[in-house]
């Protein structure tokens, strides 16, 4: 069954970090690009990050670059997003999909910036 | 970064009616276009790739066109489970963006 489960969410304080998990399951891992999306509160959808199958070529979007990173480690099966210098606004929902954007996503993991 | 407008905002209809919501692009994305559709609480689900090829398992109902900056999502009779929420994006360059999304509600 091809599978993306999502970890690594929580409450953390501005400024502070979290790593998100995305573990892979039921597919030939380094066949495919993962991407990260996050949906705010009651709001639309905003691509995050890309890191390509061989796990050189990353893409960012603006609102993160620099404060996040995504990885991955072929051992696990499994892409990273690593979450600096959080803010406020980057409270969300992040899901995580492969290349292509089919099925399957990632069920979500909330992220929440409170202080 | 490319911007993305979809109209309307909200769609109010009847199950069985004919839904058709509008896209467009900033500029040329060729036919570098996704259409998803999301339920309260679930992810995205795609729809549409390449502007007009539907994804594995979707209904025949659910079409797509257009090209360049201008496109469309088409739901030819709808059913009571495709009252969601619809977006767009395009893979044209990064970064990826999506479009505010349309909502399609019962009337």
């Amino acid at each position: 069954q091809v599978q993306l489960e999502q970890s690594g969410g929580g409450v953390v304080q501005p400024g502070g970090s979290l790593r998100l998990s995305c573990a892979a399951s039921g597919f030939i891992f380094n066949n495919y690009g993962i991407n990260w999306v996050r949906q705010a509160p009651g709001k639309g959808l905003e691509w995050v990050a890309f890191i390509r199958k061989d796990g050189i070529d990353k893409n960012y979007a603006d609102s993160v670059r620099g404060r996040f990173t995504i990885s991955r480690d072929t051992s696990k099966n499994t892409v990273y997003l690593q979450v600096d210098s959080l803010r406020f606004e980057d409270t969300a929902v992040y899901y995580c999909a492969r290349e292509g954007f089919g099925e399957p996503w990632g069920q979500g993991t909330l992220v929440t910036v409170s202080s | 970064e490319i911007v993305l407008t979809q109209s309307p905002a909200t769609l109010s209809l009847s199950p069985g009616e004919r839904a058709t919501l509008s896209c467009w692009a900033s500029q040329s994305i060729s036919n570098s276009l996704n259409w998803y559709q999301q339920k309260p609480g679930q992810p995205p689900r795609l729809l549409i790739s390449d502007a007009s090829s539907r994804a594995t398992g979707i209904p025949a109902r659910f079409s797509g066109s257009g090209s360049g900056t201008d496109f469309t999502l088409t739901i030819s009779s709808l059913e009571p489970e495709d009252f969601a929420v619809y977006y767009c994006q395009q893979r044209y360059n990064w970064p990826l963006t999506f479009g505010p999304g349309t909502k399609v509600d019962i009337k």
